[in-house]
């Protein structure tokens, strides 16, 4: 009863650095996508896929790159990581089903030095 | 372009009692969704309640209600029976095709109070 499951759930770099938040289901969600949380401002859309091969972008996303190869998996890659992307980080999946409504994933907090 | 707008950035009630959180969204789309979302300090997401915006009909779920306005583009909760456990932050969420795309306001944090 996996749900969604990121990793890690913390992480600090520093600028310039890369990485891969990871993001994978266990549902057969058709959907996923990843969010960006920041004090005051909500949840931002940063890229989301309609299925295997498919991605495309949301409202920020500058500096991040997806791909999503298999239903279950979708990562986040940051090239070179930079203090404006410090952030809690959400990936979601969903179905497109009549509601569709979005189970979350518990966050990667994310800190950039 | 979507927006949602969440005017209301702290609220309180005492428990027990009832309370409304209030949401206007802005959009062009015929067709949508619209969602309220609950983050406990564990971080987690949590759906509270959704709406289909071609349904006319108010939904409800246990202790929570929507006052949904189609023409005014409002989409407000309402909790009654307020208890400590939905102190929280709740989020109004937009949510559009292709590939269930999500837009949320900024938030309300609710304290409920012993």
């Amino acid at each position: 009863n996996a749900g969604v499951t990121q990793t890690p759930k913390f992480q600090v770099l520093k600028t310039g650095q890369s990485m891969t938040l990871q993001c994978a289901q266990d549902m057969n969600h058709e959907y996923m996508s990843w969010y960006r949380q920041d004090p005051g401002m909500g949840l931002r859309l940063i890229h989301y896929s309609v299925g295997a091969g498919i991605t495309d972008q949301g409202e920020v996303p500058n500096g991040y790159n997806v791909s999503r190869s298999t239903t279950e998996d979708f990562p986040l890659r940051l090239l070179s990581a930079a203090p404006s992307q410090t952030s809690v980080y959400f990936c979601a999946s969903s179905v497109h089903s009549e509601l569709g409504a979005a189970f979350f994933g518990q966050g990667t907090r994310l800190t950039v030095v | 372009a979507q927006t949602v707008t969440q005017s209301q950035p702290e609220m309180s009630v005492q428990e027990a009692e009832t309370v409304t959180l209030s949401c206007t969204y802005d959009t062009s789309e015929s067709n949508y969704y619209l969602f309220w979302y609950k983050q406990p300090p564990s971080r987690q997401m949590i759906l509270v309640i959704r709406q289909e915006a071609y349904k006319q009909q108010n939904a409800t779920e246990n202790r929570f209600s929507v006052n949904f306005q189609k023409a005014a583009k409002s989409f407000s909760l309402k909790i009654s029976d307020s208890q400590l456990g939905d102190t929280a932050m709740y989020f109004c969420a937009f949510m559009k095709r292709p590939g269930n795309q999500f837009y949320f306001g900024t938030g309300t944090s609710l304290t409920v109070i012993p």
